[in-house]
């Protein structure tokens, strides 16, 4: 049964950073792109980044370009989100999604982990 | 980017009954070379992640109920759920992923029984 579980949230300051971490089991994890998608309490599903299997290649959002960093090491079947300069708007729900094809990029999630809360507020 | 829309916003339908969701992209998410439609639709229901329902616009993910299905091509899509059950309620997104990046959401559709 493939899970993820994500970690790492929490309450965070202004400016602050934080560093989400998604442990993947029950599939072949370098096979897979894996992806970051957020939601705001209340709210719709915003992408936020995402990576190849091999981690070569990332990709991310506008509203996080340089600020966030994706990275997955490939060893520990695990994802990482790497959150820099976090500004109140930031505050969502995020989750680690594996996308469903093996080796695509251009792919839907399934399945989506529990989430991790991140709430940026002085 | 392309701009996922969907409409209603939100539709409260009698048990048994049919529901129906409507998706429109800013531009068509159909790739000429393999002739697929790169658009899915995802469930959520309240406090759980979103679960996926629909790929390639039509094909249904393994053991999703056959009332489920998506219909549609190029920038016009839909999901029915044929005969609506109390388990339904949720909100249902539709996502494009033939651009990425972005890989871009609706912003949902809302259903409840009436």
């Amino acid at each position: 049964e493939v899970q993820l579980l994500e970690s790492g949230g929490g309450l965070v300051q202004p400016g602050g950073s934080l560093r989400l971490s998604c442990a993947a089991s029950g599939f072949t994890f370098t096979t897979y792109a894996m992806n970051w998608v957020r939601q705001a309490p209340g709210k719709g599903l915003e992408w936020v980044s995402g990576i190849s299997g091999s981690g070569a290649s990332t990709y991310y959002a506008d509203s996080v370009k340089g600020r966030f960093t994706i990275s997955r090491d490939n060893s520990k079947n695990t994802l990482y989100l790497q959150m820099n300069s976090l500004i109140t708007e930031d505050t969502a729900l995020y989750y680690c999604a594996k996308g469903r094809q093996e080796w695509e990029v251009n792919n839907c999630f399934d399945p989506w982990g529990q989430g991790t809360l991140v709430t940026v507020s002085s | 980017d392309i701009v996922m829309t969907q409409s209603p916003d939100s539709l409260s339908v009698s048990l048994g009954e049919r529901a129906t969701i409507n998706c429109k992209s800013s531009q068509s998410v159909l790739y000429s070379s393999n002739n697929k439609n790169y658009l899915a639709w995802y469930q959520q229901k309240p406090g759980q992640p979103p679960k996926l329902l629909i790929y390639w616009a039509s094909t249904r993910e393994s053991g999703v109920p056959d009332r489920f299905s998506g219909s549609g091509s190029g920038t016009d899509f839909t999901l029915t759920i044929s005969s609506l059950q109390a388990e339904d309620v949720a909100v249902y997104y539709c996502q494009q992923y033939y651009s990425t990046p972005p890989i871009t959401f609706g912003p949902g559709t809302k259903v409840d029984v009436k």
